[in-house]
């Protein structure tokens, strides 16, 4: 089966400092990478998803990006943190298209 | 812009009693439908996937799909204190994206 590492479980950064959070997979080869922000009280908005190695789809454009430098790893930076940046930040791993996603436990940030 | 609504609650039901959740959905290209139970603080965590109109069972959860009325519901039986948690409805419509809905809070009394 497999596992969803995800980290740092909580981060708190100040307003304009970068950021990178890093999910890795174990247990599955080629999977499809998800990540998605959930605002406090808020629903799972989809950031970004990734269906191979550098390839890379953005759903919402804003000061975040994305990358997949390895087949299991998918990273998720910013340059400069917004307050509205703050939010519970979930990797999702996919296989096919038809079945569910199973998410990390996810990284709850803080910029103050 | 395709969506998926649920009531956000709270769902307030007595120990025992059955939950009924629901959730409706606008494409109506979506193919599969899936249930998400999260606890404050925790990562989503799936409960049920279902693909086809009718029932799905799977212990004391059951999924129900109407695609003709675009919309698809949980039921809980014999509902725990353990159960209560934010239940997420997700859809997929056969491509790489998956659209959440807001989650509806259901608050199970002892």
């Amino acid at each position: 089966s497999q596992t969803i590492h995800q980290w740092p479980a909580t981060l708190v950064q100040p307003v304009g400092s970068p950021l990178s959070l890093e999910c890795t997979v174990e247990g599955t080869s080629n999977p499809n990478l998800y990540w998605y922000r959930q605002a406090a009280g808020r629903g799972l908005q989809l950031l970004f998803y990734s269906v191979g190695i550098g390839q890379i789809s953005s759903e919402v454009p804003q000061n975040l990006s994305a990358s997949r430098p390895q087949d299991r790893q998918f990273i998720l930076s910013s340059k400069k943190l917004l307050l509205s940046d703050s939010g519970f930040y979930l990797c999702a791993v996919g296989g096919r298209r038809d079945s569910p996603l199973h998410f990390g436990n996810g990284t709850r940030l803080t910029v103050t | 812009q395709k969506e998926v609504e649920q009531n956000s609650g709270p769902l307030s039901v007595p120990e025992g009693a059955i939950a009924s959740l629901n959730c409706t959905y606008s494409d109506r290209g979506s193919q599969s439908f899936f249930w998400y139970r999260q606890y404050s603080g925790k990562s989503p965590e799936l409960i049920m996937s279902i693909y086809s109109n009718g029932d799905k069972e799977d212990g004391r959860f059951t999924a129900q799909l109407n695609k003709a009325s675009q919309y698809v519901s949980l039921l809980i039986r014999d509902s725990q204190p353990s159960d209560s948690a934010t239940y997420l409805c997700a859809v997929n419509s056969g491509t790489y994206k998956y659209i959440f809905g807001t989650g509806t809070r259901l608050k199970v009394l002892a």
